[in-house]
Order: structure tokens, then C-alpha cells, then sequence
């Protein structure tokens, strides 16, 4: 069974700082998704990462996958509320369907 | 026009009862899932169907019946409701099935409680 460990995994900052959260598996994925989910919906896609190393930019955030494929990171500059939300990275490891991580709650305190 | 619909967003009923929740989605995908996320917001998968063949079944109750009329549509049927299957379920779509890194377009989820 492949899984997806989150840390931490709730997170409480001020308006205005940057932060890290962090996906961890022990298998190799062979791509790896970021989704925000709000309360009431389901998660949206943020981004999409396919090679090791790679680093995507998505305004504040920028998405890191591992070199070796095991690991990713999403790290957000100057916390907004609007950032606040449920963070969940999810993996595809080679079958037909993505495996979700535990999750990162997220709460930025204006 | 909403990508991915379900409906009911909300269903509360008593145990041993029959429920059913609907699904459409108008993004001409190929691939819908049906996913269970508990009250720790873990997501998990139950189905997957790629053109309404049934391709992922993961260790799901019998009473748990998904059904695809055409690509566009994924139900699920639950019978003799339990306690324990009280959660949100989330259908989504994606492109196709390869895993080849299409992200998943969620619908809003029905929040089902069981009494």
C-alpha cells in the first residue's frame, strides 16, 4: 500500500509569512498533484509536477517535487487569508489512480 | 456551468435505508471516480470508471453499487445504510485514466449522514 504522509499537519500562522508544507512517501511517484480544498468543496487543482527537480511557480506558491521522486514541497510567500484552506498532495504511482495525502489544514490569521 | 454536479449536496437519513447519489460532468471526460473523505479529510477512492467501463473497484461493501449510463454520468447506490457510512463523497473526472498526470476535476460533494 502507497501512501502519502503530510506535515505538519495543521498549521496556524500570521498574515505576511512565508511557510512549508510537505509531502512524503517511501515509493517513487510518478507524478504528483497539489489541490486546495475550502470547506463545503472539493479540491481544486493547483498544479501538476512530472520530473524530479522539478519547480513550478504559481504566483506566491511555488511547488517542488524531489529528485528522486519520493517527495514534494509547497511553499507559500507572504500568507494571505485567502490561503487558508485544507492542502492535499496526491500521487500517482504508476496505476490507474491517484492516492491522496493526509493533508495540511492550513489557517492564515489576518 | 458547473464542471462536475452532485446531487444531493446533503442527505440525512436512518440506518437500513437505500439512498442514491448522482453525478455529471460536462468536461467530455472519459474517466469518473467516486471518493469517500472520512472526518479526518482523508480521500480516499471506492470506483473508478473509464467510458463507462468499471475499471478500479477498491475494498468497498457490496451494498456500495456505482452505476455509468454513459461517460458522463457516474451514480452510486448504497443500500441498508450503517453509521460508519457517514462522510462526504466527492465524484470527479479526469481526461482519461493513464495516470499520466491529468488533474482530477472534483465535484462539491455530498455530505451524507447516517442516524
Amino acid at each position: 500500500t502507497q501512501l502519502l504522509e503530510q506535515s505538519p499537519q495543521f498549521l496556524s500562522i500570521q498574515e505576511g509569512e512565508n511557510l512549508t508544507v510537505y509531502c512524503n512517501s517511501s515509493s517513487v511517484f510518478s507524478s504528483l498533484q497539489w489541490y486546495r480544498q475550502e470547506p463545503g468543496e472539493g479540491p481544486v487543482l493547483l498544479v501538476t509536477v512530472v520530473t524530479g527537480g522539478e519547480v513550478k511557480k504559481l504566483k506566491r506558491l511555488t511547488f517542488q517535487f524531489g529528485d528522486a521522486r519520493k517527495d514534494s514541497s509547497l511553499h507559500i510567500t507572504a500568507a494571505q487569508p485567502g490561503d487558508t484552506g485544507l492542502y492535499l498532495c496526491a500521487a500517482n504511482f504508476g496505476n490507474e489512480k491517484l492516492t491522496f495525502g493526509t493533508g495540511t489544514r492550513l489557517t492564515i490569521i489576518p | 456551468d458547473t464542471a462536475v454536479s452532485q446531487t444531493p449536496k446533503y442527505l440525512v437519513t436512518q440506518m437500513g435505508n437505500d439512498k442514491s447519489i448522482k453525478c455529471e460532468q460536462n468536461l467530455g471526460h472519459d474517466t469518473m471516480y467516486w471518493y469517500k473523505q472520512d472526518s479526518k479529510k482523508f480521500l480516499k477512492i471506492m470506483f473508478s470508471y473509464n467510458n463507462k467501463e468499471l475499471i478500479i473497484n477498491e475494498t468497498v461493501p457490496n451494498r456500495f453499487s456505482p452505476k455509468s449510463p454513459d461517460k458522463a454520468h457516474l451514480n452510486l447506490h448504497i443500500n441498508s445504510l450503517e453509521l460508519g457510512d457517514s462522510a462526504v463523497y466527492f465524484c470527479a473526472s479526469s481526461q482519461d485514466s493513464s495516470g499520466s498526470g491529468y488533474g482530477y476535476t472534483f465535484g462539491s460533494g455530498t455530505r451524507l449522514t447516517v442516524v
